[in-house]
């Protein structure tokens, strides 16, 4: 069965503390890994697109890996404004519209 | 630039009322919808997309339906509501081109509330 697991649930920093959160996932015929921001009371933020093993992909404070079996997003330095929930999704097989979502994480950023 | 609008933001509904919500976007043609529903702690369940007018694919079975009447607007619709159709409802758009998908446009949400 296709899923996708975040982890932690909850990360709380202080402002400067570095981190990363992890996406593990098992779908068949991988074709695209989604990061999204989650701010309370909205919609999802779209930030990377992944799409095979080895790349990399950079936004501000952000960095996002991808393996065969897993995704990482790297926050360096965070801010008080990163605070939010990151939402790891992937799209499974050929159809284009089967995206799977995980349960997300919630970050903390304290000043 | 593409917009999408959904409304309204905050809905609360009695049980076996019926539902309406509605999402339209702007500046871009033939887009890709769909409707999601987020549960507390839970991830993103599809539950419907449409690939153009009056092509719709359900993905979950319930107590929804969904119609598309013009290319881009889309709504979602219920006859009767029960206490398990509460949650946060988005609407999103997406490219998908040779099978895949370039990532979701999120609308900003309607929160439901069956009471």
């Amino acid at each position: 069965e296709d899923q996708v697991t975040q982890s932690p649930e909850a990360l709380r920093l202080q402002e400067g503390e570095s981190s990363s959160l992890n996406c593990s996932y098992t779908v068949s015929g991988l074709r695209g890994l989604f990061w999204y921001r989650q701010d309370p009371g909205k919609g999802p933020e779209f930030l990377f697109t992944l799409y095979s093993a080895g790349e990399e992909k950079e936004k501000e404070r952000l960095k996002a890996t991808l393996t065969k079996k897993e995704s990482f997003l790297h926050i360096t330095a965070p801010k008080p404004e990163d605070s939010a929930t990151y939402l790891c999704a992937v799209q499974a097989g050929a159809g284009g519209f089967k995206t799977i979502f995980g349960a997300g994480t919630r970050l903390f950023v304290k000043a | 630039s593409q917009t999408i609008h959904q409304w309204p933001a905050t809905l609360v509904q009695p049980v076996g009322s019926p539902l309406s919500l509605e999402c339209t976007v702007e500046g871009t043609s033939n887009p890709n919808l769909y409707w999601y529903r987020q549960a507390a702690g839970r991830g993103l369940q599809l539950l419907f997309y449409s690939i153009g007018i009056d092509q719709i694919s359900s993905e979950v079975p319930q107590n929804l339906s969904a119609s598309r009447p013009q290319d881009r607007q889309f709504i979602l619709s219920s006859k009767k509501l029960l206490l398990s159709d509460s949650g946060f409802y988005l609407c999103a758009w997406s490219v998908v081109r040779r099978g895949f998908n370039y990532g979701y446009t999120f609308g900003s949400g309607t929160r439901l509330t069956v009471v």
